[in-house]
This record gives C-alpha cells, structure tokens and sequence, in this order.
C-alpha cells in the first residue's frame, strides 16, 4: 500500500531541548525521503533529505536518520527554538520503480510545539 | 530567492461552481504538480504535470479537475463542479528536473472554501 505515517501527532518541548519526530514508510522500493516544515498559513518548506543509500544526514541544527531494515525515519532538531514550532511532515518521493513519476507521499504530520 | 506564488489566497465558492486556481512556478521549472490538504490533515497528491500533458494523477483528480499551461508562466487547477469536500487547502509545486534528488519548491497555498 502507499503509506507514509507518523508515531506522535503532538510533541511538546522545552525551549533548547532536543526534538525527535519519527515516521514510519511502507514501500521499501523507496529511495529518496524528505522531511518538510509547515507554518501556519503557508506550504510547504523543505527541510533536509536522505536517499536511500544513507543512514544519516546532518543539516544546520537538523539530522535525518534513515533505517531501512524497519521503513523508519527520524528528525532531530538540535537546541530546538521557538522558531521551530510547526508541523513537520516526512514525505517519500516515488519513482518510476517505486510506483510514482515523482510525487510526493506525505505523512500525517507532527505539530511540534516549543515551550520558554 | 525565486518562488512560487499562488492566487488566490483564498477563494470562496458556491456548491456546483467553478473555480480556477492559478500558480506561477518558478522560472526554469519544467515539472509541475497539485496537492491538497484539507484542514488537519496530511498533503495528498493531485497530479504531476509536464511538457503540456498530465504525467500522473492520484485518484482524488476525477472528471471535475483539469490543469492547463495557458501560457510559459501559468499553471492552473481547474475545479469543474465544486463539492462541499473539494474544501481545502491547494498547494502548486515545481521542480526543474525530473530526477527523484530535485527539490519539489512549495507555493503558499490557496485556501478553497466551498459553501
């Protein structure tokens, strides 16, 4: 089936804490996931990425984590800000090999919440 | 920083009316898709869009939805006969190429409203 979806719709931190959204997929043909942020009132904002031939990815204060034995993915947001609070979505791109000519699969998404 | 930009923000309809959602992606894009996301849920894909003809579209894009390149700026979205659950939030993206590593480039959304 095409699913993408997420363990905790609702994460409340504390200002410089660490954040730690988790999602789930089910195509393991799948080669290329992404993790976006969305604002109130707005689309879409990338994030950071992670193909398939990785474990790991680090950004500026973000790291993706990729295990593939278990169709499972993570973000990690370092020293998490009030800036930071959204809804992060994961989302899987399908390919001609993974049933797609490149749409995005979403996940259901997690409002992250940072608290002073 | 070039992006994508949507029109209407928000656009309020009567049950059976059509409506027109317009986007201008970016410049040298070449590859074009609808989502939707209706409130408190997650983004669904509509349809993907490419050298002036459909290249996939999702079960949601039934007979009532259409998308047209009228012109080299314009990307629309087409709603024939709108339903109260058409309801939603409308998000046009672009991409410049086709490789499954090309970053799909948000625009900010249109929120349809069908009374």
């Amino acid at each position: 089936g095409e699913s993408v979806g997420l363990h905790l719709p609702t994460l409340s931190v504390q200002e410089g804490d660490n954040s730690i959204i988790n999602c789930a997929y089910s195509n393991s043909a799948s080669d290329y996931f992404i993790w976006y942020k969305q604002e109130s009132g707005k689309g879409p904002q990338f994030i950071i990425d992670i193909r398939s031939n990785m474990d790991k990815r680090q950004g500026q204060r973000v790291t993706v984590l990729l295990n593939k034995t278990v169709k499972h993915l993570s973000l990690q947001i370092a020293a998490t800000q009030p800036g930071d609070s959204a809804v992060y979505f994961c989302a899987e791109k399908r390919n001609r090999i993974s049933g797609g000519y490149n749409k995005l699969i979403f996940g259901a998404g997690t409002r992250l919440a940072v608290h002073p | 920083e070039p992006e994508v930009t949507q029109t209407p923000s928000h656009q309020v309809t009567q049950m059976g009316q059509e409506v027109i959602l317009r986007c201008v992606p970016i410049s040298n894009h070449l590859y074009f898709y609808w989502y939707r996301q209706i409130l408190g849920q997650k983004v669904e894909f509509l349809v993907s869009f490419y050298n002036n003809e459909i290249s996939e579209k999702s079960e949601i894009f039934d007979d009532q939805f259409s998308v047209e390149r009228p012109d080299g700026s314009n990307f629309t979205l087409k709603i024939r006969s709108t339903k109260l659950e058409d309801s939603a939030m409308y998000f046009c993206a672009s991409t410049r190429g086709q490789g499954s590593y090309n970053e799909q480039f948000f625009g900010p959304g249109t929120r349809l409203t069908v009374l």
